[in-house]
């Protein structure tokens, strides 16, 4: 089974403390994705790579950075993080195949920021 | 990007046809419809994708129209597991020759017994 993997399904953190998410994908795909999840606003894109040390900014990048050192592994970090950070964040990756662009999720890990 | 514009909510009742509609009036001619599901607590799920030709695999059918600018989700038999939020999304281009895929609100389906 293809697997994306987040490496906590719960954190709960305090306000300024440094964050980092975790995510590793099986499927060897260049491209892995970072969003959140908030009630009433959907999925937004926070950050994506495409390849191995590449990353663009997504939709709403504020406050994040990322890293991938290598191609299976992707991390979201918060350098300091702030109540307004409390989500769910999912990791995601996908082939570059033209038009598949299917996207394989992992299960979420839920941030709190007290 | 293209956007996409999904009714916020709709019921369907069980082992009856579900059919999620949505607009994306602005899509480009190089750009795919795709379908996603999140069931409650869970990461989305993909479901089908296409072009410009309608589309079936074990989970749904996708009928898009002539013009590409609407599209139709078909469960053809929903069940109470079908109850989710269903995305449907328009491909975007990223970084070099690659695609991010930009999610919406999405469509709450709840299938009643």
């Amino acid at each position: 089974d293809v697997k994306v993997t987040q490496s906590s399904r719960y954190l709960v953190k305090r306000t300024g403390e440094k964050v980092f998410l975790e995510c590793v994908q099986d499927m060897d795909h260049e491209n892995m994705f970072w969003y959140r999840q908030d009630p009433g606003l959907g999925l937004r894109l926070i950050y994506f790579s495409y390849d191995v040390k590449m990353k663009e900014k997504g939709d709403i990048p504020e406050g994040y950075s990322v890293s991938r050192e290598k191609k299976e592994r992707f991390s979201l970090i918060l350098e300091s993080a702030s109540t307004n950070q409390t989500s769910m964040y999912l990791c995601a990756s996908s082939s570059t195949q033209p038009g598949a662009g299917e996207l394989f999720f992992g299960e979420g890990s839920r941030l709190t920021v007290l | 990007d293209a956007k996409t514009t999904q009714p916020p909510s709709m019921d369907c009742a069980e082992g009856r046809a579900a059919n999620l509609p949505c607009n994306h009036s602005t899509i480009s001619g190089n750009e795919y419809v795709y379908w996603y599901r999140q069931i409650h607590s869970q990461g989305p799920q993909y479901i089908i994708h296409g072009l410009k030709n309608n589309e079936t695999n074990e989970m749904a059918s996708l009928i898009i129209t002539e013009d590409r600018k609407s599209s139709t989700l078909i469960l053809p038999h929903a069940t109470l597991r079908d109850t989710a939020v269903y995305y449907c999304i328009v491909s975007s281009r990223g970084g070099g020759s690659n695609y991010k895929l930009t999610f919406g609100k999405g469509t709450l389906l709840t299938v009643n017994p």
